[in-house]
């Protein structure tokens, strides 16, 4: 599976956009790009996934760059309870057993 | 409908004890997987099933032994518990191996002293 690079933590303030990156330059073709979270001592959150369309739901909305080596996780109107531990990961989507790979991941911090 | 559901939240061990941690799912799924999770290395896989009665190796199978008797329950043992072992356990589900989401439960912590 493809390792993916994230920034240690980012800061939002409440009810304005959340623009999570994450780098994934060494992706193949058949891997999909899928976000979770952790918000604190609770177990990981799915949240979106995607090939190489960009993805919206009600959650989030998903961009992926035309190459696929980066994308981005927006949540359009951050709130207090959307900070959390955000982690990206890349894996081929048929694999064998749906191993995910959790990476340390970006710590959202939302402030007011 | 509950989900993931995991037993115990909290656990204290003695080194060389020996405790069950039990997952349950309601939701029909055939993939299960156990997850320890540790300050500074992200969640690691343990052990995982692919559908009732099979079990598999993960990453850091060491210590641990699983059972897959029922499909909705998927049993994490430590025969004789280490210090090593202290961690956040998470248990998940997913339906099959080509649906994306995976269901977490809420984790157990475990403290070997």
């Amino acid at each position: 599976d493809a390792k993916t690079t994230q920034p240690p933590s980012m800061d939002c303030a409440e009810g304005r956009a959340a623009n999570l990156p994450c780098n994934h330059s060494t992706i193949s073709g058949n891997e999909y790009v899928y976000w979770y979270r952790q918000i604190h001592s609770q177990g990981p959150q799915y949240i979106i996934h995607g090939l190489k369309n960009n993805e919206t739901n009600e959650m989030a909305s998903l961009i992926i760059t035309e190459d696929r080596k980066s994308s981005t996780l927006i949540l359009p109107h951050a709130t207090l309870r959307d900070t959390a531990v955000y982690y990206c990961i890349v894996r081929e989507g048929g694999t064998s057993y749906g191993k995910l790979t959790f990476g340390q991941g970006t710590i959202l911090t939302v402030h007011p | 409908n509950a989900g993931v559901t995991q037993t115990p939240k909290f656990r204290v061990l003695k080194t060389g004890q020996s405790m069950t941690l039990l997952c349950a799912q309601d939701m029909n799924h055939e993939y299960m997987y156990w997850y320890r999770q540790d300050p500074g290395m992200g969640l690691r896989l343990i052990h995982y099933s692919v559908g009732e009665g099979t079990t598999a190796k993960g990453e850091v199978p060491d210590g641990y032994n699983v059972s897959r008797l029922k499909k909705q329950n998927f049993l994490l043992g430590l025969e004789s518990a280490a210090p090593s072992q202290t961690s956040v356990y998470f248990c998940a589900s997913k339906a099959y191996r080509e649906v994306t989401e995976a269901f977490f439960g809420q984790g157990t912590r475990l403290t070997v002293v």
